[in-house]
């Protein structure tokens, strides 16, 4: 059973717009969450993480926030760039263990 | 660049052969994965090994083999290709098991087993 959820395979958005990525998961135990960005050809990329102490947390554009009672994170990036098309993958892990992925979400922003 | 390196990048096997696809990091990580990726699948985790000396399944660990062969390197091993395996193969490390900051990718192997 998939304990980490990306339900939309993916989406497509105008440029300078908001883009959003959803993630659910099913693990409470699970205490470390992260994005993953990844272009065609490459590796993923660690893009943003949060604590499950935290509700939100920024980096520039790219804000995550964990919902723990809906056990639900999202992703926002502000304002979507043509340079963000790639497929981001949702991540989690409880302690000493490896992360688990979501299926990912492919993001297409159109300029 | 430091970082996470693969080696082949691409490679096709016929049903039944064997290879082994290397994978060596330089961040001094002491965590490091093996995992694939199929359409529509995500990313799986085939094999880790937590720590130098230690190694353990995964998800989908079916039809692999690995071994770490000293805190830089870690190897997976098919030892008779079959086409289920046709995927991208990467390997990754980390400081520690799922702890900040995550994991350091390497650019993958595609493989095709014909």
């Amino acid at each position: 059973d998939q304990q980490v959820k990306q339900n939309s395979p993916s989406l497509s958005v105008q440029e300078g717009r908001i883009s959003i990525l959803n993630c659910d998961y099913t693990n409470s135990m699970f205490d470390y969450f992260l994005w993953y960005k990844k272009y065609p050809a490459e590796g993923p990329t660690f893009l943003i993480s949060i604590s499950s102490i935290k509700d939100k947390n920024e980096d520039g554009r790219f804000t995550v926030f964990l919902n723990k009672s809906a056990k639900h994170l999202s992703l926002h990036i502000v304002p979507s760039q043509p340079g963000d098309s790639a497929v981001y993958f949702c991540a989690a892990s409880e302690r000493n263990t490896p992360l688990v992925f979501g299926k990912g979400t492919r993001l297409s922003v159109i300029a | 660049n430091a970082g996470v390196t693969q080696t082949p990048k691409f490679q096709v096997l016929k049903t039944g052969q064997s290879m082994t696809l290397q994978c060596a990091q330089d961040m001094n990580h002491n965590s490091m994965y093996w995992y694939r990726q199929d359409p529509g699948m995500g990313l799986r985790l085939i094999y880790y090994s937590a720590s130098e000396g230690t190694t353990d399944k995964g998800e989908v660990p079916n039809g692999y083999n690995v071994s770490r062969l000293n805190k830089r390197e870690f190897s997976l091993r098919l030892e008779s290709a079959a086409p289920s395996q046709t995927s991208v193969y990467f390997c990754a490390s980390s400081e520690a098991l799922g702890r900040p900051p995550g994991y350091t990718f390497g650019s993958g192997t595609r493989l095709t087993v014909v």
